[in-house]
């Protein structure tokens, strides 16, 4: 049983481009959260989705970000137009369906933005 | 915001001896979590212990919740310098809730 696979795991982007991540949880888990690292910093809550469906997206910013996790393959989340601010490190969490599930994180993708 | 403070926010002691870190948190929460990071690596889960549990024991590892306090801590027994990472404390407050983490706290144990 393969863990959360992100990819790639450093993009580089210039500045106005567009940024996609993926997220392919593990298998029999339908929830994906996404998270936001800065160096020597703690996780900043992003997005919490269930198949087809956004459950809280209180963390992304409205302008530029969205996430989306179809019925069939990875959740991607888009970061549209980056600015150097964006450059970060993306986690990607996992978890069965249910309360208090504990999540299984991916290894992360590195975006640094020129 | 985050939910979550770790204290102290760096920890370092020599192998062998015990080290305490603690998680203080804002709202009410169904379930806490404590997480591992090794440096730029993903978070692994370490032990969840829920709103009506006071304390859990899982090999070397202890934590105790105080939801009077809304605090929480983890005592890890014996250390090596395997230990050295980052851990991070994580609540939800039940239901599909988001799970929020907190700021960290970074432990070196050295040889």
């Amino acid at each position: 049983n393969a863990g959360v696979m992100q990819n790639p795991r450093h993009l580089v982007r210039r500045r106005g481009q567009e940024a996609r991540l993926r997220c392919s949880p593990m298998k029999g888990h339908s929830h994906v959260y996404w998270y936001r690292q800065l160096p020597e910093e703690g996780l900043k809550f992003m997005v919490y989705l269930q198949k087809e469906n956004i459950i809280d997206e209180s963390g992304m910013p409205k302008e530029r970000f969205s996430a989306e996790f179809p019925k069939e393959g990875p959740s991607i989340l888009r970061i549209q137009q980056v600015v150097r601010g964006d450059s970060a490190a993306y986690f990607c969490a996992s978890s069965r369906p249910g309360v208090g599930e504990k999540l299984f994180f991916g290894s992360g993708t590195q975006l640094s933005v020129l | 915001s985050q939910q979550g403070e770790e204290d102290p926010q760096a920890l370092s002691i020599q192998e062998g001896e015990n080290a305490t870190m603690n998680c203080s948190y804002k709202t009410s929460i169904n379930n806490l979590q404590w997480y591992r990071q090794n440096s730029g690596r993903g978070l692994v889960h370490l032990i969840l212990i829920r709103s009506n549990e006071r304390e859990k024991h899982s090999g070397r590892l202890r934590v105790t919740l105080d939801t009077s306090k809304k605090s929480s801590s983890l005592l890890i027994t014996a250390s090596r310098a395997a230990d050295t990472a980052s851990y991070f404390c994580a609540t939800d407050r039940g239901g599909y809730q988001k799970v929020t983490f907190g700021t960290g706290t970074k432990l070196q144990v050295i040889p």
